[in-house]
C-alpha cells in the first residue's frame, strides 16, 4: 500500500461536496479505480479512469486525474449520509500483472 | 459487470485447522485474484489464479499456506491452512472483465 497514498479521514456536512484525494508513484499505471466499502460489506466499484484521460463524470461522481503529479481525486457532489463509507483508490500497472494496488482507504463521515 | 459469490460468508475457526473458501462467478473469466484485508487495513493481493495453470503468489504468501484451485473458468477456491489468529481477516476474490475489476462480498474469518 505504500505506493498509493490517501488521507485517512474526511468529514463533511450533508449536502456539501466531498473531495477524496489519492497519490500514486508508478507512472506505468493504466487504470485508476475508486471503490466504496460500507461497514461489513465487500468492495463496490464506483468508477474508474484510463490513464490517458483527465476527467470522468458519472452522475454525482467526478474523477480528476493529474498524470504529471500522479494525483487522483474523487469528488462527490451533494454528499448524503448514505455516502458514509471507506473509499479506496487503486491502480493497475502496465506490467502484465493485472491485479490492483490499493491505497489505505479514506473514511468519509457525512454529518447531518 | 459480474456477480461474484463467496462461501462461507464468515466463519470462526480454531487455530491449527484449515478452511476452504469458494468463489463462484456468473461468467467465464480468465484471471481470478485472491486478496486479504486484515482488520482496519487495505487490501493485499495473495495470488493470481489462471485456469489451467499454477497460481502465482505474491511475496510473503506461499502455496503451502494458501493453496488455490482453479478447476474451470467460473470457480476457484482458496484454502487457509494451519490457521493462527494472525490469519483473521476478510478474504476476497476478484475478477477482471473488460478492464473493470469486481469483488466478491468477502469471507470474514476469525481464528481463535
Amino acid at each position: 500500500g505504500e505506493d498509493v497514498e490517501q488521507s485517512l479521514f474526511l468529514s463533511v456536512r450533508e449536502g456539501d461536496s466531498s473531495v477524496i484525494n489519492c497519490t500514486y508513484t508508478d507512472s506505468s499505471s493504466t487504470y485508476l479505480y475508486w471503490y466504496k466499502q460500507e461497514p461489513g460489506a465487500g468492495l463496490q466499484l464506483l468508477t474508474y479512469i484510463f490513464s490517458n484521460m483527465d476527467m470522468k463524470q458519472d452522475q454525482r461522481l467526478t474523477v480528476l486525474l493529474n498524470k504529471k503529479d500522479k494525483h487522483l481525486s474523487l469528488r462527490i457532489a451533494d454528499t448524503q449520509t448514505g455516502d458514509s463509507a471507506i473509499y479506496f483508490c487503486a491502480e493497475k500497472r502496465d506490467t502484465g500483472r493485472r491485479a490492483l494496488t490499493f491505497g489505505s482507504g479514506t473514511r468519509l463521515q457525512v454529518q447531518p | 459487470s459480474a456477480v461474484i459469490s463467496q462461501k462461507p460468508s464468515r466463519d470462526i475457526c480454531q487455530r491449527g485447522t484449515s478452511l476452504t473458501i469458494q468463489c463462484q462467478v456468473d461468467s467465464q473469466v480468465t484471471m481470478m485474484f485472491w486478496y486479504r484485508q486484515q482488520p482496519g487495513q487495505s487490501l493485499t493481493l495473495i495470488a493470481t489464479a489462471n485456469q489451467g495453470s499454477e497460481a502465482t503468489y505474491e511475496s510473503g504468501f506461499v502455496i503451502d499456506k494458501f493453496p488455490i484451485s482453479r478447476p474451470n473458468l467460473t470457480f476457484s477456491t482458496l484454502t487457509v491452512s494451519n490457521m493462527s489468529p494472525e490469519d483473521s481477516s476478510i478474504y476476497l476474490c476478484s475478477v477482471e472483465i473488460l478492464g473493470e475489476q469486481y469483488f466478491g462480498p468477502g469471507t470474514r474469518l476469525t481464528v481463535t
